[in-house]
């Protein structure tokens, strides 16, 4: 069973250009999660999503950034005009119906230049 | 609101020493508890949680946790670390709402564990 796959990896951006970042989860899991890590702080909760609703998106800014998670495909989180300050590490994770614990993926660590 | 406190940004050790990393958290409702382990440009593996049932657990590699209700608080140990156990290592907390997870994990700041030799 493959783990949490989030593409790319690395992502380098220049200011005012559009991130996307995708996150598929494990297979059978229907929850999906985004936490930032920016540097020197701890992970902080962005979003959480199951097929085709947000469920809770307390965490998003209120401007930029977006996500959605489709019926079919993978979990995207759209950042518009990036700027230096959202250089971070962006962590997907998904849980079952039901389920406690979040497995997460490798990241996608975002530098905007 | 939740918080999670982590007492130790930073953690120095020698190796084959025990370990705790200490761990508080502040919820008016009861939580789930775990913790995670973060190696250097990777994701988060989960080392170990607490649901309910026995306060101590024990999780993957050696490491274990109590859960103390009275001083909410989840201290993470081990007994003799390696030097592979060097990394970064989190606590979180998560809601119970209505008798299942909500789902949304607060993280403390972290604790970097470093094992000499």
């Amino acid at each position: 069973n493959a783990g949490v796959m989030q593409n790319p990896r690395h992502l380098v951006r220049r200011r005012g250009q559009e991130a996307r970042l995708r996150c598929s989860p494990m297979k059978g899991h229907s929850h999906v999660y985004w936490y930032r890590q920016l540097p020197e702080e701890g992970l902080k909760f962005m979003v959480y999503l199951q097929k085709e609703n947000i469920i809770d998106e307390s965490g998003m800014p209120k401007e930029r950034f977006s996500a959605e998670f489709p019926k079919e495909g993978p979990s995207i989180l759209r950042i518009q005009q990036v700027v230096r300050g959202d250089s971070a590490a962006y962590f997907c994770a998904s849980s079952p119906i039901g389920g406690y614990e979040q497995f997460f993926g490798p990241g996608t660590r975002l530098t905007v230049l | 609101a939740q918080s999670v406190t982590q007492l130790d940004s930073q953690v120095p050790v020698f190796e084959e020493a025990p370990v705790e990393l200490r761990c508080n958290y502040s919820s008016s409702v009861s939580v789930y508890l775990f913790w995670y382990v973060q190696y250097p440009n990777q994701g988060l593996q989960l080392l170990l949680k607490y649901l309910s049932g026995s306060t101590l657990v024990k999780g993957i590699n050696g490491f274990e946790a109590e859960f103390n209700k009275s001083q909410t608080s989840f201290h993470l140990r081990k007994p003799s670390v390696h030097i592979s156990d060097t990394a970064e290592y989190f606590c979180a907390v998560s809601d119970i709402a209505g008798g299942t997870s909500y789902g949304k994990l607060t993280f403390g700041q972290g604790t970097i564990l470093t094992v000499h030799p």
